[in-house]
């Protein structure tokens, strides 16, 4: 079990260009889910996928904000058009399927830190 | 009003001594209930779940829920300066984590 992983660890960037993540979960994990953080707040709830569907989208999620997950594994998160309030830590987390010991538990990866100039 | 508060804190605790974090949250409805550490500028790891009315031990950590008081908290005994973080508090609300915004402890020696 090698844990989520997300990639790149820090991104900076300059206003309005696109900024892309991604995240790969813990391998039998077949929900993944993506949050944000700013300083002194909890995480915040942007979207989530069971297999290769979105189910729920956020609405702090603007339309400047897509996430994909094409074959059920990895997912990516882009954001277009950068602006300098979309700095803040992007977490990606994961969960077991239902009815398997954990379902309802999620596992965190280490954070994409973004910091638009 | 939020769903889920917690003082932000810092709340100050000498080592040895016994941590009460404590959350409130606002949806009657919840169900399950996380406790998550979190180092600076480091990603939550999760350290305690509930389900149940009354209180969850594991190690140093309990967790205690009261349903009718929309109320959950967590002891950390013999409070070390590695407990020093911040917790977060959650509600899972259909498949998503709610969460608060997190109490910061200092363990001082």
């Amino acid at each position: 079990d090698t844990g989520v992983s997300q990639d790149p660890r820090h991104k900076i960037t300059k206003r309005g260009q696109n900024v892309t993540f991604r995240c790969d979960p813990i391998s039998e994990h077949n929900r993944l889910y993506w949050y944000r953080q700013t300083l002194g707040q909890g995480p915040e709830f942007l979207t989530y996928f069971q297999n290769e569907a979105q189910l729920e989208k956020s609405r702090l999620l603007s339309d400047r904000f897509s996430a994909e997950r094409p074959k059920g594994s990895f997912s990516t998160l882009e954001i277009q058009r950068t602006e300098q309030g979309d700095s803040a830590m992007y977490l990606c987390a994961s969960s077991p399927k239902r009815g398997t010991p954990k379902y309802n538990e999620q596992f965190f990866g280490p954070g994409t830190r973004l910091t638009v100039l | 009003q939020k769903e889920v508060e917690q003082n932000s804190g810092p709340l100050s605790v000498p080592e040895g001594a016994i941590a009460s974090l404590n959350c409130t949250y606002s949806d009657r409805g919840s169900q399950s209930f996380f406790w998550y550490r979190q180092y600076s500028g480091k990603s939550p790891e999760l350290i305690m779940f509930i389900y149940s009315n009354g209180d969850k031990e594991d190690g140093r950590f309990t967790a205690q829920l009261n349903k009718a008081s929309q109320y959950v908290s967590l002891l950390i005994r013999d409070s070390q300066p590695s407990d020093s973080a911040t917790y977060l508090c959650a509600v899972i609300a259909t498949d998503k984590l709610i969460f608060g915004t997190g109490t910061r402890l200092q363990v001082f020696p």
